[in-house]
Formats: C-alpha cells, structure tokens, sequence
C-alpha cells in the first residue's frame, strides 16, 4: 500500500560506524527496489538499487539486501560520514512496464562525530 | 548533463486558485512522474506520462492533472487549492517505462496554500 511517514524512525549512529537501514514492501509482485537519499530542501537522490532476481548488490559504501520471502530490504552504509546524516527511502516498482514508485515512510540517520 | 529541472522551486497560492508546475527531465529521458511530499503522508504517486501520454495515475482528486510535451517537458496543474495541497511537489525523470529503469528526481517546487 501507499506509505504512510506521521513519525520517521531515527537511526543514530557515530562517525566510522556501519549503519543498516530495514524496509518492508508491500508487494509481492514488485520486481525493482531503489533506495533513495533525500537531505533537507533536496529531491531524493538515487542511491542504490536492486532487481528481485538478486539477494545482493554493491556499490561504493553502501550494499542492498533484498530478501523477498520475508518482503524485506535493506540499506548498509560502511563507515558512516557525517554527509551521510540524511532522510532514507526505500521504493518499490512493481513490473508491468510503469514506473510507479512506492515509497516506504522513510528513516532518518543522524550521524555523530 | 543537466539533471531534473523543476520551476518555480516555492510558491505560494490562495486557496480556490489554481497552480501550474514545471518539469524539464534528463535531456534523452522520456518518462515523467509526479510526486506529493508530506510529513504526513510521506511520498505518493500522482501520474506518469510517456510520450505524451498518461500512462499511470495515483489516488489523487480529479483537481490534479498533467500533461507531456513532445520536447518531454512536463507541467502538473492542481485547480481549486485546498490547504492540504500544500507540499512539495517532486518531479521524476527516467529513460523510458519498466522495471530497471533508475528514476532521477528533481529539486521539488514548495507549494505553500494560504
């Protein structure tokens, strides 16, 4: 269903640390995930992503975990950096050929020196 | 290669006045959509268009409506302003429809109704 983000959930975590942000879709039938990184007065910013037909990928600093039994996703930075503090969405796109997204209701990440 | 242009970045409205915003995509990008963003009710879909066309439509009054240019230059209009209109309003652009095809967003345009 559509997101819903009355109260963002807030990770914090020190400078250097390694940081997992969870996601939980919605939808079975959705085949493509996107996390996005959106700062204060910015649009989201594509960060990663990942097809249902993967259980992992990498990028710079950061991987995506996809477990679709459970419908769950994750976000794991390494090292966080304070230019990492930020709001973080998951988004789902279910096949058929659109790009609807669907966004979770988002986590912030506070990071701290 | 410049990124989603979207104009005007704030505006401010009177409730029952209408708004029109703008959206330049990626130059090569041929699909748009829209976005509302609240606190309250975070992200949601509002429409794409592809080739001029709206391809896909979210749970949105019928106040809401868009439009595709053949340049893929889009515009989204809200008649009839209501306070809950207020919010910022996200453009995103992608090479074409399907799964995989990464979407790239915009800065948003603030609407703010008084």
């Amino acid at each position: 269903g559509e997101s819903v983000g009355l109260h963002l959930p807030t990770l914090s975590v020190q400078e250097g640390d390694n940081s997992i942000i969870n996601c939980a879709y919605s939808n079975s039938a959705s085949d493509y995930f996107i996390w996005y990184k959106q700062e204060s007065g910015k649009g989201p910013q594509f960060i990663i992503d990942i097809r249902s037909n993967m259980d992992k990928r990498q990028g710079q600093r950061v991987t995506v975990l996809l477990n679709k039994t459970v419908k769950h996703l994750s976000l794991q930075i390494a090292a966080t950096q304070p230019g990492d503090s930020a709001v973080y969405f998951c988004a789902e796109k279910e096949s058929g050929g659109y790009n609807k997204l669907i966004f979770g209701a988002g986590t912030r990440l506070a990071v701290h020196p | 290669k410049a990124g989603v242009t979207q104009t005007p970045r704030y505006l401010i409205k009177t409730r029952g006045q209408q708004v029109t915003l703008s959206c330049s995509p990626i130059s090569g990008h041929r699909s748009v959509s829209w976005y509302q963003q609240t606190p309250g009710q975070g992200l949601q879909f509002l429409f794409e268009y592809f080739s001029e066309t709206q391809r896909n439509k979210g749970n949105f009054p019928g106040r809401f409506s868009g439009r595709q240019f053949s340049n893929s230059r889009s515009e989204m209009n809200v008649s009839t302003l209501e306070l809950g209109d207020s919010a910022l309003y996200l453009c995103a652009s992608s090479l074409a429809p399907g799964s995989g095809t990464e979407a790239f967003f915009g800065q948003g345009t603030r609407l703010t109704v008084v």
